[in-house]
Parts: structure tokens; C-alpha cells; sequence
């Protein structure tokens, strides 16, 4: 079975300061990973992809992720926070030859202090 | 290229009743999928259509909810009657062709009281 763990619900960083946003992953395959993040009355919208191609990933609005097989881990930073990134994200596990079907992590909130 | 659409956006109604939602997908998505976001936790697939074919229901309730896609196109999602347990945000979203890339609608927030 496949699922992610998102190490923190909550997180709190200044604006200017880096992001870390932890997400490790069970899979008994090469998994496809993806964040997507969640404003607030907003639609849910893809931040990025791995796919089993480059291990380092960049997304949109300056975020990127690294994909870390020897510690099934997939974190998302991004070295300066903005206040338009408080925000829900999530990580998520796409199973092989399922269609397409996502696993959503419970989510961690990302909160930008001024 | 107009996004995922859902209504209505918020429903407030009483255990035992009845509610429906509607989701028209970005137009030549061929894959549907409906998810259940309860409050604090992360979306869960309720049931994913290829067209008008189901591909995954395994995780809906089948007692009390149901969904159709007729014509392969715009998808409605049922329930009847509803629980307490129910209340969640309601997402649609769909892919070309069951690629991983999804695109989400806005939400149907459902409370039952």
C-alpha cells in the first residue's frame, strides 16, 4: 500500500525567512509524488511533480522538492516565504496503473508572519 | 480555458435529508473524480469515472451515496439520507485521460446538522 506522512501540521516562518515543509512516503514501487497547495476558498492547484525523472523538481511560485529515495523522503522549501504562501499544502502519492487515482497527506499549514 | 465547475458552493441541511451536487470537468477531461475533505484532513477519493464508466469506487458509501456521469461530461453526487459524519468540503476534479495531473473545482461545502 501506498501513503505520505506529513511530518508537521503546522508551520509558522517569517516573511523573508526559508520554507520546510517535511513529507515522507511509503511505496513498494517508484512512486510519482506531487504537492499541491490549498488557499483559502480556493480550488486545490498542483505545485509540482516527480515522476522518476530529475530528483531535484522546481515548481511554481519559487517552490521546489527533492526526491530522496534512501530516506523516502520528498520535503518542499522554498528559501524565501512570501505572505501569499500561507497557504494548506499537501503531499501526495500517485499509485502506479491506477488511473491516475491520488493519496493525499493530512496536510500541513503553512502560516507567513510580516 | 474555464476551470472546474462546482455548485452549489456551500448546503446546509438536516440529518436524514437528501443533497445533490454538480460538477461540470474542464471540457475533453475524460476523467472525473470525486473527492471528501473533511475538516483537518487531506482529500479522499470517493469515486474516479473514465467517461461514464466507474474505475474506482471502493471507498463510497454505497448505502447512502451514489454518483452517475451519463454522458460523460458533467457528474452528480448524491446523498440520501445524510449523517452528521457527512459534513466535509465536496471536491470534483478531472484529468485527461487519468493523468496524475488533476484539475480541482472550488468545493461544495456540505454542513448537516
Amino acid at each position: 500500500a501506498q501513503s505520505v506522512t506529513q511530518l508537521d501540521s503546522h508551520v509558522s516562518v517569517s516573511e523573508g525567512t526559508p520554507v520546510l515543509l517535511r513529507c515522507n512516503y511509503s511505496s513498494s514501487y517508484s512512486p510519482s509524488l506531487f504537492w499541491y497547495v490549498q488557499h483559502p476558498n480556493k480550488g486545490l492547484q498542483l505545485l509540482l511533480k516527480y515522476t522518476s525523472a530529475a530528483t531535484l523538481v522546481k515548481g511554481i511560485n519559487g517552490f521546489e522538492a527533492e526526491f530522496k529515495k534512501s530516506e523516502t523522503s520528498f520535503h518542499l522549501t522554498k528559501p524565501s516565504a512570501h505572505m501569499s504562501d500561507a497557504a494548506e499544502y499537501f503531499c501526495v502519492v500517485g499509485p502506479p496503473n491506477q488511473g491516475g487515482k491520488l493519496i493525499f497527506g493530512q496536510g500541513t499549514e503553512l502560516s507567513v508572519k510580516p | 480555458e474555464a476551470g472546474v465547475a462546482q455548485s452549489p458552493r456551500y448546503k446546509i441541511i438536516e440529518k436524514r435529508q437528501s443533497v445533490a451536487f454538480w460538477c461540470n470537468p474542464i471540457s475533453g477531461h475524460a476523467t472525473l473524480y470525486w473527492y471528501q475533505q473533511i475538516l483537518g484532513q487531506g482529500p479522499k477519493l470517493l469515486i474516479q469515472f473514465q467517461n461514464n464508466g466507474v474505475v474506482d469506487d471502493s471507498q463510497l458509501p454505497k448505502d447512502r451515496f451514489s454518483a452517475e456521469r451519463l454522458k460523460g461530461v458533467d457528474s452528480t453526487l448524491k446523498i440520501q439520507p445524510a449523517k452528521l459524519e457527512d459534513s466535509a468540503v465536496y471536491l470534483c476534479a478531472s484529468s485527461s485521460d487519468g493523468a496524475y495531473e488533476q484539475y480541482f473545482g472550488p468545493g461544495t461545502r456540505l454542513t448537516v446538522t
